[in-house]
């Protein structure tokens, strides 16, 4: 079975473009979360796509984020006019009904380098 | 929200036993899981604690006392291979269930 993916694996772009990533979490997992990962850091939580609820979008760092999905399929996270402290890897989770003994599964994320 | 710590850095030694710590606060715990994260690589599930006591898995074991706020992952017989950073995470239902991540605890292994 397939797991997590994400796409592009890398994306090198300069200042002040969009980026869009995505993410295509495990068939039949409702719960998706999108996070941020500095070099040598933690988990940066951006945003939680949980069933048909409204999303929690506490984590996203700025109006320049936005994130859709699409029923309980594919996401999308949009960078609008990227700045150099955008570069990280950008990492998606999906789970199966958030219950709660089940546990997030990662893709492989997206490494992100504005130049 | 929630506030979760752990230390930033451990060192050990191979063929050692080595325990992380993880303290929580938040309102509606409910689950925790420990994460391993190798250099470059996505985070991958270790264990999962809901109730109070250990969990044993091989040479990995976590522990919580939800009375306080209080979790560990004890790594047995250690191996290079276990250098990593291990990141604590509690669910909690008050925030929809959301699972929140602390810092890491990045592991170097020494022969």
């Amino acid at each position: 079975g397939a797991g997590v993916s994400q796409s592009p694996s890398n994306k090198v772009t300069e200042k002040g473009k969009d980026v869009e990533l995505r993410c295509d979490p495990i068939s039949g997992h409702t719960a998706l979360y999108w996070y941020r990962q500095r070099l040598g850091q933690g988990l940066e939580f951006l945003i939680y796509f949980q069933g048909n609820s409204a999303p929690d979008k506490s984590g996203l760092p700025s109006d320049r984020f936005s994130a859709e999905r699409t029923g309980e399929s594919v996401s999308t996270l949009t960078i609008q006019r990227t700045q150099q402290e955008d570069s990280a890897v950008y990492l998606c989770a999906s789970s199966y009904r958030d219950r709660e003994d089940q546990p997030q599964h990662f893709g492989d994320g997206t490494r992100l380098s504005i130049l | 929200g929630q506030n979760i710590d752990q230390p930033t850095e451990m060192t050990a030694t191979e063929g050692a036993i080595v325990q992380i710590n993880c303290t929580y606060q938040t309102s509606g715990f409910n689950g925790l899981f420990w994460y391993q994260q190798h250099a470059g690589e996505a985070p991958t599930f270790l264990s999962y604690n809901v109730l109070d006591g250990l969990e044993e898995k091989g040479r990995f074991s976590s522990f919580l006392s939800r009375s306080k706020g209080y979790s560990y992952l004890l790594l047995k017989e250690l191996q290079m291979k276990d250098s990593a950073s291990y990141l604590c995470a509690v669910r909690d239902q008050n925030a929809g269930n959301m699972l929140t991540f602390g810092g890491g605890t990045r592991l170097m292994v020494k022969p």
